[in-house]
């Protein structure tokens, strides 16, 4: 049973850089052909998918977020990471790392509990 | 870009009653869609995936049909606990993509 756990700064200033880590328990990231997915949750709002890795390093983004998003993974410390630049309020959402339970598919069965970043000044 | 809709936006059911969810995919996605249940200050529960298959340890008041650019999922006896936001999202194309949501809420 996968375990995901989101970890990094709650506020970030306008125009800096998110930065959130994912770490992975209960399983390998290496050991899995998942792609390990960044989701978000703006306050009221619907579930926004940001981008997905896969262990070896191929990355997929939603295009709506026009480059300024980078995931990276860590297999050495089981994490993957999420990075969002020049962040403005409507960045401002829970973030979830999540993960399929069945190799090459891309729906999502473990969670992480989410972490909230607002964005102020 | 494959646009997910979903219907009704809010669905006002009693308990014990029947409640049918609706997402459209604007194109087809084979069946490779899947329902969550959202409550609040919780993170999203798989519940369907491939359309039609249950996910482990969900009830089997939960169903789920359709295929290609229509789906369905059912409720078939809503409990108190079932009361919640369901998301429908296409895994078939890059980049995957949620519907807006269905809050059923009691009526």
């Amino acid at each position: 049973q996968l375990q995901l756990q989101e970890s990094g700064p709650g506020l970030v200033k306008p125009s800096e850089t998110l930065s959130l880590t994912c770490t992975v328990s209960g399983g390998s990231i290496s050991g899995s052909n998942y792609f390990w997915g960044w989701i978000r949750q703006p306050p009221g709002k619907g579930l926004e998918w940001i981008g997905s890795i896969y262990y070896a390093g191929s990355t997929y983004y939603n295009p709506s977020l026009k480059s300024r998003a980078t995931i990276s993974v860590d297999t050495s410390k089981n994490q993957f990471s999420l990075k969002l630049s020049s962040v403005t309020a409507a960045d401002a959402a829970v973030y979830f790392c999540a993960s399929p339970s069945r190799q090459w598919e891309n729906d999502f069965d473990y969670w992480g509990q989410g972490t909230l970043v607002t964005v102020s000044s | 870009e494959i646009v997910m809709t979903q219907s009704p936006a809010t669905l006002s059911v009693s308990p014990g009653e029947r409640a049918t969810l609706s997402c459209r995919a604007s194109q087809s996605v084979s069946s490779s869609l899947a329902w969550y249940q959202q409550k609040p200050g919780q993170a999203p529960r798989l519940l369907i995936y491939g359309a039609s298959t249950r996910a482990t340890g969900i009830p089997a008041r939960f169903s789920g049909s359709g295929s290609g650019t229509e789906f369905t999922l059912t409720i078939s006896s809503l409990q108190s606990e079932d009361f919640a936001v369901y998301y429908c999202q296409q895994y078939n194309n890059w980049p995957l993509t949620f519907g807006p949501g269905t809050k059923v809420d009691i009526k």
